[in-house]
């Protein structure tokens, strides 16, 4: 079965760091590009990140200079460094499997990141 | 401002029929898929259609998708309170390099 299980979200100051994992299971993992899509408390999805199989890696021009997606396969684990941050980052934070360009088959439970003071 | 439209709230009464549209752009979806997803707050998003009309295994065939030009649509028919959600469309983005989202449509079962 598969499974991702986001982590380490949590209470951050304005301009704080923040580092999330998203454990995967139950699949092969270093076959499959992946992602990061967060959602603001009562705001539609928003894309935040992608890394390849063979480790490129995307950002929107939001998160661009703040945030790095990376991987480490032998772990099966996707991660997201988040400096700088901002309280408009306060979201529901999503590690989502793609098989396909967009085409997110399986999401995880997510973890919040809350911004503030 | 999201770079794909969608409106904002859907309504229809049981076993009516609804359709949900994503307004795009020849740099979206006039040159790629489309997949729309269904969220649940306080559940993780599922895939309810991929490539602009294609359902995974256990969706249910009351929901389909279409695509014509730079816009795509979701129809949901003989529609269920089960399926009071947030849809979202998404496609990739040629000129930005990265995923696009729509705003999300809120569909109340009345």
């Amino acid at each position: 079965e598969v499974q991702l299980v986001e982590s380490g979200g949590g209470l951050v100051q304005p301009g704080g760091s923040l580092r999330l994992s998203c454990a995967a299971s139950g699949f092969t993992f270093s076959g499959y590009d992946m992602h990061w899509v967060r959602q603001i408390t009562g705001k539609g999805l928003e894309w935040v990140s992608a890394i390849g199989t063979a480790g490129g890696t995307f950002y929107p021009g939001s998160v661009k200079g703040r945030f790095t997606i990376s991987r480490e396969n032998a772990k099966n684990s996707l991660y997201l460094q988040m400096n700088s941050l901002r309280v408009g980052d306060t979201a529901v934070y999503y590690c989502a499997r793609a098989a396909g360009t967009t085409l997110f088959d399986y999401w995880g439970q997510g973890t919040l990141v809350t911004v503030s003071s | 401002q999201s770079v794909l439209t969608q409106p904002p709230s859907a309504s229809g009464t049981p076993g009516q029929r609804v359709t949900i549209s994503c307004s795009g752009s020849s740099s979206n979806i006039g040159t790629n898929t489309v997949n729309w997803y269904q969220h649940l707050p306080g559940t993780a998003p599922k895939l309810l259609i991929y490539s602009s009309n294609q359902r995974p295994s256990g969706v249910p065939d009351r929901f389909s998708g279409s695509k014509s030009g730079a816009s795509a649509s979701l129809a949901i028919s003989g529609l269920q309170s089960e399926d009071e959600a947030d849809y979202y469309c998404a496609a990739w983005d040629d000129s930005l390099s990265g995923v696009v989202f729509g705003g999300g449509t809120k569909l109340a079962v009345l």
